[in-house]
């Protein structure tokens, strides 16, 4: 496995339109979690999913964000009708099954996402 | 609650001299900390961590050691090289659940 994939790397859309991100953890991993990361600040946590449980949310995902993990593998983040401010990049990471708090998170690459 | 605060950068060193990047930090409970690196068009990755006070995390020649005492986990190394340049990010987990980062610190080594 070559680690946490995230599709696509950029995306640029019209303030107002809706869009999906992938990410891909690494196989054997079953927590997942996204950030979300702006210019010149530290990733910001956004939700958890344990296998396909979405465990946690930060007040930061708006009620027009939504997060799926349906089989426990892969997981979608959507924005509905971005504005502006949602311009950051996405980040998405995994960590081991039956890791505890002590364990490190596996990063993807991210998706920068730009609103015009 | 919990935070992470980091110096702000850049830092711009010459190659081969002393590297100190200082994170303090706030939490409740008995977090765990750690030091994320990205380069240039890359992904965060691990570059060292400690799960308890005293510890001390290591890697590259990168040390930092957890002191509980001072709230803090700063990062050294002795003589860093041009191939070091990146932004370093200092963050903790309080729990399994999600890492609290600091804004980061971009470090610039010249030959």
């Amino acid at each position: 496995d070559t680690g946490v994939s995230q599709n696509p790397r950029h995306k640029i859309t019209k303030r107002g339109q809706n869009v999906t991100f992938r990410c891909d953890p690494i196989s054997e991993h079953n927590r997942l979690y996204w950030y979300r990361q702006t210019l010149g600040q530290g990733p910001e946590f956004l939700t958890y999913f344990q296998n396909e449980a979405q465990l946690e949310k930060s007040r930061l995902l708006s009620d027009r964000f939504s997060a799926e993990r349906p089989k426990g593998s892969f997981s979608t983040l959507e924005i509905q009708r971005t504005e502006q401010g949602d311009s950051a990049m996405y980040l998405c990471a995994s960590s081991p099954t039956g890791a505890g708090a002590h364990s490190e998170q596996f990063f993807g690459p991210g998706t920068r996402l730009t609103v015009l | 609650g919990n935070s992470v605060t980091q110096m702000e950068g850049p830092v711009t060193l010459s190659e081969e001299a002393f590297l100190t990047i200082n994170c303090t930090y706030t939490a409740t409970g008995y977090p765990s900390l750690f030091w994320y690196v990205q380069y240039p068009g890359e992904g965060l990755q691990l570059l060292l961590k400690a799960t308890k006070a005293d510890d001390k995390g290591s890697n590259k020649g990168f040390e930092a050691t957890y002191r509980k005492e001072t709230t803090s986990f700063h990062l050294e190394k002795g003589s860093v090289q041009v191939s070091d340049s990146a932004v370093y990010f200092c963050a903790l987990s309080a729990s399994f659940n999600k890492f609290y980062f600091g804004s980061g610190t971009k470090l610039n080594v010249k030959p």
